[in-house]
Order: structure tokens, then C-alpha cells, then sequence
């Protein structure tokens, strides 16, 4: 089966750096999204690997390894707007969305 | 930027009747839009796949005769909620990808909150 871990929760400081994991078992690659949603919204578009390495994108920035099936979201110089949910989703090879859980990211002061 | 709108934004139904959301793509053409369903504290469930000008491609699970999916065009899809119940209550989003099945993105609607009652 086709499968996406990520952490439940998270707890960071604000002006702190956080890192968000992403583990995946999916039947083929077509890149890799990191989506925001703050509750009760849509959710917005983060973040886009298909190619190993590190995407930095302002404060966030993504990190893919395809051999390892594992990807991470880097949030640097947390504001208390960046608490939301962070939702990992991979394209399989029907280019078909799979998404994780989401991960609840807590600001505090 | 792309730009997906969903009518209503939120709605309020009694039990047994039928409710309808629009998902349209604002400034670019879709042919495929997706339909999600999401409960609280939970992650987006895809329902259907919709494809204009044919059928939609339902998730496993999804009962296609209560959930009707009509994509008459390259910008709208809409959601029929057929004999809603309260279990029915959640939060409806769309998202669309701009022509061509490789494109790595979705736009996401800003969603609409069914509330049965």
C-alpha cells in the first residue's frame, strides 16, 4: 500500500528553527508538495521537490532524498502566523496525490 | 497567480435535501479538478477525480449516486450532495490542475463548510 508519515505535532519557539519530517512508501515518484493550511482554510502551497537536494524558498525551504524516500520542510525565524498544519503529499506514478496526516505545528512566544 | 473560487463558502442544510458547490478556476483552464472532503483534525480525503467533458473517477468508499460530480467546462466543476445527512457535514474543497497532467501543481479553493442539521 501507498503510505505517508509525518509527525502528529510539533512545538516550536517563535524565532526558532523547525524541521518537519516526511516519510514515504508510494508506488512511483512524480515529485514531492508541501502544502500550509491554517485551520479552518484551504490549503496553500508551499513547496515542489522532484529532484534530490534542498529548495529554499524565503524562510522555508525542502529537502528531498528519492533514495530514502524522505523529505523535510525547514521553517527558519518562526512567526506565530507560521502555526498551522503542514501537509506532505506525494504524485505517484498515475500522478495521483497522496497525502499524509498533516503535521500541527504550535508557535509559542 | 492561479486562482480557484468555490460557491458558497459555507452552508447550512436540514437533513434529506440537496446541496449544491460550484468550483471554478479563475484565470487559467483545468481539465482535471479534484474533490475533497476533510473532518475535523483530519487530513484531506480525496472523493473523485473530475475530468471535463466525462465521468468522474471516484475514490473507493465514495458513493458516486450521492456525491454527483458534473465538469461541464475547462472552468467549473460542481458537487451535488444528494439526500445529505448530518454525517455529511464537513469541509468540501476543490483544487485544479492548469492543462496538461504533468503540471505539479494544484490550486486549491478556499473550501465550503456543509453543516447538516
Amino acid at each position: 500500500g501507498q503510505n505517508i508519515d509525518q509527525p502528529t505535532e510539533m512545538t516550536a519557539t517563535e524565532g526558532a528553527i523547525v524541521q518537519i519530517n516526511c516519510t514515504y512508501q508510494t508506488s512511483g515518484f512524480n515529485g514531492l508538495f508541501w502544502y500550509q493550511q491554517h485551520a479552518g482554510e484551504a490549503p496553500t502551497f508551499l513547496s515542489y521537490n522532484v529532484l534530490d537536494g534542498l529548495e529554499e524558498k524565503g524562510r522555508f525551504s525542502s529537502f528531498l532524498s528519492r533514495s530514502k524516500g524522505y523529505s523535510y520542510l525547514l521553517l527558519k525565524e518562526l512567526q506565530m502566523k507560521d502555526s498551522a498544519s503542514y501537509l506532505c503529499a506525494v504524485k505517484d506514478s498515475n500522478y495521483q496525490l497522496i497525502w499524509g496526516a498533516g503535521t500541527k505545528l504550535i508557535i509559542k512566544p | 497567480g492561479a486562482v480557484v473560487s468555490q460557491h458558497p463558502s459555507w452552508v447550512i442544510c436540514k437533513s434529506g435535501t440537496s446541496v449544491k458547490i460550484e468550483c471554478r478556476s479563475l484565470d487559467f483552464q483545468a481539465t482535471t479538478m479534484f474533490w475533497y472532503r476533510q473532518f475535523p483534525k483530519q487530513s484531506l480525503m480525496l472523493m473523485a477525480t473530475s475530468n471535463e467533458g466525462s465521468k468522474a473517477t471516484y475514490e473507493q468508499g465514495v458513493e458516486k449516486d450521492k456525491f454527483l460530480i458534473n465538469h461541464a467546462s475547462l472552468t467549473l466543476s460542481t458537487l451535488t450532495v444528494t439526500s445529505a445527512h448530518p454525517e455529511d457535514s464537513s469541509f468540501y474543497i476543490c483544487s485544479a490542475s492548469p492543462l496538461g497532467t504533468e503540471s505539479y501543481e494544484q490550486y486549491f479553493g478556499p473550501g465550503t463548510r456543509l453543516t447538516v442539521t
